[in-house]
């Protein structure tokens, strides 16, 4: 069990346009998602808390008119990158809160040109 | 505010050849402590949540302990299907995690 899916799982898009990105959990459900962001060479860095039903609490620094994120069912959370630029271009990640421990997608590889 | 360390930043060991991963962390009110397993290109794989000083699981080659200070993972006789990018997060009573940079371990045959 603990089953988290993230659709696309990478995506090419021109500056500019908006990219929304889903995060799932297939056997359980999840009150709590977390959306994070991981550049090269680096560690996952905690961009959001998405919570079913409100709205979503953002990190300091992160912008949350560009990264918008709604967590409508307990099975779903999606992260919509909006006006992305070239500097958005990275992997995000979802994770699951299921009891205490977080369960993670395979994450979407975000390319901005 | 909340830290983590991982050392060393990358290893290379022989196939059969047993090591340790390091992590130091501070953090106020501990309520896990996470070991990830990341392949290139994907998420984080769950192996492990430690919760108090003392507490030691295992999985398969690799083992996990926990002191107050730190947290070590043990990997034994370790194959090349181990080589892998380790994690190590700790989670304070609001639920977030805080990653450390991670260890690139690579197992060569």
């Amino acid at each position: 069990g603990a089953v988290v899916s993230q659709h696309p799982s990478w995506v090419i898009c021109k500056s500019g346009t908006s990219v929304k990105i889903e995060c799932r959990s297939l056997d359980f459900q999840a009150t709590t998602m977390f959306w994070y962001r991981q550049f090269p060479k680096q560690s996952l860095m905690l961009m959001a808390t998405s919570n079913e039903g409100s709205k979503a609490t953002y990190e300091q620094g992160v912008e949350k008119d560009k990264f918008l994120i709604n967590h409508a069912s307990l099975t779903l959370s999606t992260l919509t990158v909006t006006s992305a630029h070239p500097e958005d271009s990275s992997f995000y990640n979802c994770s699951a809160l299921r009891t205490s421990e977080q369960f993670f997608g395979p994450g979407t590889r975000l390319t901005v040109l | 505010e909340d830290q983590v360390t991982q050392s060393p930043e990358a290893l290379r060991l022989q196939e059969g050849e047993s090591s340790s991963l390091n992590c130091s962390y501070t953090v106020s009110g501990l309520r896990g402590l996470f070991w990830y397993r990341q392949d290139p290109g994907k998420g984080p794989e769950f192996l492990f949540t430690l919760y108090s000083a003392g507490e030691e699981k295992e999985k398969e080659r690799l083992k996990a302990t926990l002191t107050k200070k730190e947290s070590f993972l043990h990997i034994t006789a370790p194959k090349p299907e181990d080589s892998a990018t380790y994690l190590c997060a700790v989670q304070a009573n609001d639920q977030k995690l805080v990653f450390g940079q991670g260890t690139r371990l690579t197992i060569n045959p």
